[in-house]
């Protein structure tokens, strides 16, 4: 199984420059997350979507959209890019709230992004 | 506000003995208390949970332990392996409140490195 698979795994962007980040699961997972993972710090939740055509704002939501059109799918857009968007980005699932809190989520293994 | 926290950004200990990683929280609505492992370059990726009816919870080599009139939780290896050398998340979440679709909420991480 491949899990959750992010690409791509590095990017450098420049101030101002677009760019969607890519996620996908094959497990048939519900519930879909991103986070973001600054240095010495924890990870802090951008979006999540409890299905298809439904998403909703995390803790730092600024700056990013999200859709997800399919169950398998949910890419995160950065519109307008900017350098305190430099971070390690990752996505994660779960089979629902309740599988996602006792047996974890699955995490993809994560896009390193840097504006310049 | 930090609703997790690991005050220990680093511990080395020694092949062999046991590590001991601790986590406090602040938010009595936690009732799901979660640990993951991140290796460099790489997802985080689920090792055990309690949840809070519970005040210990193995598995292998790992046990979570769980003081709720401390808010306080920690995870023990034993033995230390090599392998064990990682960062390791402690994560919480809120299930009971089914209104509420977040979310886990992890702290900044501690590294632990197991010395030869």
């Amino acid at each position: 199984n491949a899990g959750v698979t992010q690409t791509p795994k590095f990017r450098i962007l420049k101030i101002g420059q677009s760019m969607t980040l890519q996620c996908a699961q094959d497990m048939n997972h519900n519930y879909m997350y991103w986070y973001r993972q600054d240095p010495g710090m924890g990870l802090k939740l951008i979006y999540y979507s409890v299905g298809a055509g439904i998403t909703d704002k995390g803790e730092v939501p600024n700056g990013y959209n999200v859709s997800r059109s399919t169950t398998e799918d949910f890419p995160l857009r950065l519109e307008l890019a900017a350098p305190s968007q430099t971070s390690v980005y990752f996505c994660a699932s779960s089979y629902s709230k309740g599988h996602g809190v006792a047996y974890g989520y699955t995490f993809g293994s994560g896009t390193r992004l840097t504006v310049v | 506000d930090q609703q997790v926290k690991q005050n220990s950004p680093s511990l080395s200990v020694q092949e062999g003995r046991i590590s001991i990683l601790n986590c406090d929280y602040t938010n009595s609505m936690f009732d799901y208390f979660l640990w993951y492992k991140k290796y460099p370059a790489e997802g985080p990726t689920f090792l055990i949970s309690i949840s809070s009816i519970k005040d210990k919870n193995e598995d292998g080599r790992f046990t979570v332990f769980l003081n709720k009139s401390a808010k306080h939780l920690s995870l023990h290896i034993v033995p230390s392996q090599p392998g064990d050398s990682a960062v390791y998340f402690c994560a919480a979440s809120p299930l009971r409140d089914m209104n509420r679709d977040d979310k886990i909420i992890f702290g900044k991480g501690t590294r632990l490195h197991i010395l030869p």
